[in-house]
């Protein structure tokens, strides 16, 4: 079945650049029908949701994070990436990837399947 | 920006019925959608479309949409339903996701 797992560093410094990557396995991302999406959770608080991107590479982000977020699509690999640039204390969370059901924009979408998070803190 | 709004806990003792709402402008257009999270686990999806269960959902599980207020149902509450829930939805536009501010379920 179909199953994705985050990676990347676990310690950013302030000011710089976040980057992880989600690795999906037993499916192809090239295969279209799904969208893929980055959440994160702040500690101890509640569910953000960053943005998704489909394999054609057409992206949305939250408006909120949009000026500093980046996320990417690599088929050949089957990962898509985010990148997230002057970081700051804020942006300490677990992030999450996530498999996106639906159509995009449209009345319905939804995340059926999750990655099992990777904690980035950011500290100097 | 587009919120929606859970309350932050709900208490029940086992067998009872849990109800958990949550509520948004645009959920008579949008679909709401519900996971469940454990401490330490990524969130799992136990409703969809409003009131569609996924396969491997304890039935006991149950969604129901009214204007702008959407339920979570658990009847019958175990002692392994204790969990943060939270629901999510899109914007009126259907392009933006949102995710309320999650209700943590205590079972006495």
């Amino acid at each position: 079945q179909v199953q994705l797992q985050e990676s990347g560093p676990g310690l950013v410094k302030p000011s710089q650049t976040l980057s992880l990557t989600c690795t999906v396995s037993g499916g192809s991302i090239s295969s279209g029908g799904y969208y893929w999406s980055w959440i994160r959770q702040h500690p101890g608080k509640g569910l953000e949701w960053i943005g998704y991107i489909y394999y054609s590479g057409s992206t949305y982000y939250n408006p909120s994070l949009k000026s500093r977020v980046t996320i990417s699509v690599d088929t050949s690999k089957n990962q898509f990436s985010l990148k997230l640039s002057s970081v700051t204390a804020a942006d300490t969370a677990v992030y999450y990837c996530a498999r996106v059901v639906g159509k995009v924009p449209a009345y319905y979408w939804y995340f059926d399947l999750w990655g099992r998070g990777t904690l980035v803190t950011v500290s100097s | 920006s587009y919120e929606l709004t859970q309350p932050p806990s709900v208490s029940v003792s086992p067998g009872q019925t849990a109800r958990i709402t949550c509520s948004g402008d645009a959920l008579p257009k949008q679909y709401a959608y519900w996971y469940q999270q454990k401490p330490g686990q990524a969130p799992v999806l136990v409703i969809y479309k409003d009131s569609e269960r996924p396969s491997g959902i304890p039935e006991r599980f149950s969604g129901s949409s009214s204007g702008t207020t959407v339920t979570l149902t658990i009847s019958g509450v175990q002692a392994e339903d204790e969990a943060d829930y939270y629901c999510q939805s899109a914007d009126s536009s259907g392009t933006y996701g949102v995710f309320g501010g999650g209700t943590k379920l205590t079972v006495l």
